[in-house]
């Protein structure tokens, strides 16, 4: 199984600011690692695939990139609606599918 | 429009079963790898189970491996989970997601919540 620790735990931010979101594989998953965002009460909503590329209709202040083990999620100016928790996600070699525990960003 | 509606949720006691549904809309079932995915109350995402869009090839979790059966129907636009045994451990609400490409999961669900307790 291959493991996904993402840092930090908690972000607390300004609109406007950069956010910037990592995820380390325990191994090398090449470039299958999404990234989804979660809002309160609702379902994941698929952001980023194969490390970069935006899912459809995804604003395109989201950016992903890495590949191998280290991968970021960058959000160039937050707006208030970006909050919530973000899982980045593999899919090399599955399954298993695994699932990093979350970084849950805050918009002050 | 792709929808995803799961069903079937609810509270079982420890040991009970429980079989979980999602109607699929909007799109061709039949062409599509289906998952399901969990979330434990004030947790993370943990992937259950795989199956492949004919329905011959199923993946699933170790921690259900045994107790879980994945299924579909493809000519009534339905995925199942049929879930036994169960254990308090799989508390939780359940979401079924459209797998896209290899475990690229580009549509959800709004999920079905089970509570297992005595």
């Amino acid at each position: 199984e291959i493991i996904l620790t993402q840092s930090p735990a908690t972000l607390s931010l300004f609109p406007g600011q950069r956010a910037i979101l990592s995820c380390r594989a325990r191994q090398s998953v090449g470039d299958r690692l999404n990234w989804y965002q979660q809002k309160p009460g609702q379902a994941p909503r698929l952001l980023i695939y194969n490390a970069s590329l935006r899912a459809t209709g995804i604003p395109d202040r989201f950016s992903g990139s890495g590949s191998g083990t280290d991968f970021t999620l960058t959000i160039s100016s937050l707006e208030p609606e970006d909050f919530g928790v973000y899982y980045c996600q593999q899919r090399y070699n599955w399954p298993p599918i695994t699932f990093g525990q979350g970084t849950r960003l805050d918009i002050k | 429009e792709v929808q995803l509606v799961e069903s079937g949720g609810g509270l079982v006691q420890p040991g009970g079963s429980l079989r979980l549904s999602c109607a699929a809309s909007g799109f061709s079932l039949s062409s599509y790898t289906m998952t399901w995915v969990r979330q434990a109350p004030g947790k993370g995402l943990e992937w259950v189970s795989s199956i492949n869009a004919a329905g011959d090839y199923t993946y699933y979790a170790d921690s259900v491996k045994g107790r879980f059966t994945i299924s579909r129907d493809n000519s009534k636009n339905t995925l199942y989970l049929q879930m036994s045994n169960l254990r308090a451990d799989a508390t939780a609400i359940y979401y079924c997601a459209r797998d896209f490409w290899s475990g690229v999961f580009d549509f959800w669900g709004q999920g079905t919540m089970v509570s297992v307790s005595s």
